[in-house]
């Protein structure tokens, strides 16, 4: 079962920035929080991932609670090719071999409008 | 640099028919994966391949599902007999090592109707 709960739906302006939270309470120490994107009719897109610290990259930041029990992904200037289903998964395993994976809930379905 | 290849992009068959669907990972990359994902759901894995030997098949099917990865690149999944509830869109995914640390590239995947 997915260890992480997000809000089924969001809408956002165009130009505007997107915050999708995500809920993972029971998140172990040593797992990973990550982030794909599912444009309709297409395989998922990686966008970021992270364990403790806030992460950034060309497309996103990921800000993860001091507790870890709860992360917010950010698009600071979402556009219309953004409107996607965003999936918050937790990485279950915990060796350092190939038992780890990602076990996927239902993500949340945004919309950017114009 | 070329993505993951999928093929058919569209499969109708009748169930108790059979049907196998082929990936083609990116170039280098040793690790495979094969995702099922049911109309509104997140994709749920089915297998992964490091190389050609597998690694978690903990979720496949095994009656009816099987997988096999040759000389550790392509791979291809099949499904005999196919039933109502095996109607999915099937994923491949790459990565160069395990899940764990890196990113995985996704195909567009195979939209199966069993009818």
């Amino acid at each position: 079962d997915a260890k992480t709960t997000q809000p089924t739906s969001m809408d956002c302006a165009e130009g505007r920035a997107a915050n999708l939270p995500c809920n993972h309470s029971t998140i172990s120490g040593n797992e990973y929080v990550y982030w794909y994107r599912q444009i309709h009719s297409q395989g998922p897109q990686y966008i970021i991932h992270g364990l403790k610290n806030n992460e950034t990259n060309e497309m996103a930041s990921l800000i993860i609670t001091e507790d870890r029990k709860s992360s917010t992904l950010i698009l600071p200037h979402a556009t219309l090719r953004d409107t996607a289903v965003y999936y918050c998964i937790v990485r279950v395993g915990f060796n350092a071999g190939n038992n780890r994976k990602l076990i996927w809930g239902l993500g949340t379905s945004l919309a950017v409008n114009p | 640099e070329a993505g993951v290849a999928q093929s058919p992009r569209y499969k109708i068959i009748e169930k108790r028919q059979s049907v196998a669907f082929w990936c083609n990972p990116i170039s280098g990359h040793a690790t495979l994966y094969w995702y099922q994902q049911i109309l509104g759901q997140g994709p749920k894995l089915l297998i992964q391949f490091q190389n050609n030997g597998v690694v978690d098949d903990s979720q496949l099917p095994k009656d009816r599902f099987s997988a096999e990865r040759l000389k550790g690149v392509d791979s291809t999944l099949k499904i005999q007999p196919a039933k109502l509830e095996d109607s999915a869109v099937y994923l491949c995914a790459s990565s160069t090592r395990g899940v764990g640390n890196t990113e995985a590239f996704f195909g567009q995947g195979t939209r199966l109707t069993v009818v």
